[in-house]
């Protein structure tokens, strides 16, 4: 059964601990992201990376980030230097090369820091 | 950098009326992506436009491809209950998704 799997699904933290959220996907995609939501809001780029050892900068890259050792893996890091890190985080996957970019998401962190 | 605008931000119909959720872009699109989130879940691809004028329809769904790439809309007729959620446009490709902040799909029994 293929698919994008997060872990967990809920993440408590206390404010200025750094913490590790997990995506591992078994599509066999080349290319991986990370999407922050808030409340009643949009998507928005965090990280992306097109292939193994390589990532960029998204929209707002600014205190997190990311590694990519594995092409299944890509986790991403929430540091201390993250200002507002309580949101929803998901990670999505999709085929490089092919004409369509549709994403596949996997089903979310839920990241409450106190 | 581009931005997408989506509107309404929530909308309320009777099950049974039409839904339409606009979508427009600062910049002209490759393409664009419609998403559908449930309540609870996470984002669900729904179809992809790529061509200037482009219609495409799933079922209750139709989706529209302005003729200068720059807008969007998803129509959903006859609403029914499992069509609650958020829709949401997206543009862009390899190097992300610029999301609308997506529209409430919220249906009056």
């Amino acid at each position: 059964d293929g698919g994008i799997t997060q872990s967990p699904k809920y993440l408590f933290r206390k404010e200025g601990q750094n913490v590790t959220l997990s995506c591992e996907q078994n599509l066999n995609h080349d290319a991986m992201y990370w999407y922050r939501q808030d409340p009643g809001q949009g998507l928005r780029l965090i990280y992306y990376s097109q292939i193994v050892n390589d990532f960029q900068k998204g929209d707002i890259a600014e205190g997190y980030s990311v590694s990519r050792e594995k092409k299944e893996s890509f986790p991403l890091t929430v540091t201390s230097a993250q200002k507002n890190p309580t949101a929803f985080y998901l990670c999505a996957s999709s085929r490089e090369g092919a004409q369509y970019y549709e994403q596949y998401f996997g089903p979310g962190t839920r990241l409450t820091v106190t | 950098g581009q931005q997408v605008m989506q509107i309404p931000q929530y909308q309320h119909v009777q099950e049974g009326e039409d839904f339409t959720t606009y979508c427009n872009s600062s910049t002209t699109l490759s393409n664009i992506q419609w998403y559908k989130q449930r309540p609870g879940g996470h984002p669900v691809f729904l179809i992809q436009l790529v061509k200037s004028g482009e219609v495409k329809k799933q079922k209750r769904l139709t989706f529209q491809f302005g003729e200068a790439k720059k807008n969007s809309s998803l129509h959903i007729t006859a609403t029914q209950t499992t069509d609650v959620g958020t829709y949401f446009c997206a543009g862009g490709g390899a190097d992300g998704l610029t999301f609308g902040k997506g529209t409430h799909l919220i249906i009056q029994p």
